[in-house]
């Protein structure tokens, strides 16, 4: 089974609707991330979480929220998706006990019509 | 803040071709160094790493030497083969306890038989 995962993996979704992206890890990991991958862009980070009480915004945070419902599970929310919101997003995780090397999640492909 | 620079892509070489993905970093103290692989279709995986000036580190016959002096991280591989056909993704955590990655755009790595 992966380490992290990620549901659904593909979503095709309209203007406005409100879409929830789900990860889940069993790495034993505190740290979990947020990211977008568009072309030539390389990752952007979006929100992070260094423990269940811990929510930081990352570098493009407009127009997303994030929820760490446990240790495991770390959420991300487009709560009125937009067009420009179209992107592979990922999930990751590391442990605060090594040099930050992250472990991806196999990615959800998201598209907003 | 910081920043990672990288060789645009594609890339394109022949089969046991050697290959060199130029990869330069701005940053304060000493940041750990990591290149990471994403095949199509898939999420990234942590290639290498190098957490100290002059370590190099190296996996899959990829090596890298991190070189505090030329602020450099070359990916180099002397013989690649179809199957390294992948995006190649240089990136940097700062010297920080509770920092983040930052990442390059991404090298595309076209290897034809």
């Amino acid at each position: 089974d992966a380490d992290v995962t990620q549901t659904p993996r593909n979503r095709i979704t309209k203007t406005g609707k409100r879409i929830m992206l789900e990860c889940s890890q069993t790495k034993g990991h505190d740290r979990m991330y947020w990211y977008r991958q568009d072309p030539g862009l390389g990752l952007r980070l979006i929100y992070y979480s260094f423990d269940v009480k811990d929510i930081n915004k990352g570098e493009i945070s407009d127009g997303y929220s994030v929820s760490r419902q446990a240790q495991a599970k770390f959420s991300l929310s487009l709560e009125s998706a937009i067009p420009n919101q179209t992107a592979l997003y990922f999930c990751a995780t590391s442990s605060s006990g090594g040099y930050n090397e992250q472990f991806f999640g196999p990615g959800t492909r998201l598209t907003v019509l | 803040g910081d920043s990672v620079t990288q060789m645009e892509g594609p890339v394109t070489l022949s089969e046991e071709a050697f290959l060199t993905i130029n990869c330069t970093y701005t940053a304060t103290g000493y940041p750990s160094l990591f290149w990471y692989v994403q095949y199509p279709g898939e999420g990234l995986q942590l290639l290498l790493k190098a957490t100290k000036a002059d370590d190099k580190g190296s996996n899959k016959g990829f090596e890298a030497t991190y070189r505090k002096e030329t602020t450099s991280f070359h990916l180099e591989k002397g013989s690649v083969q179809v199957s390294d056909s992948a995006v190649y993704f240089c990136a940097l955590s700062d010297s920080a306890g509770y920092s983040t990655l930052t990442f390059g755009k991404g090298t595309m790595l076209l290897v034809s038989p």
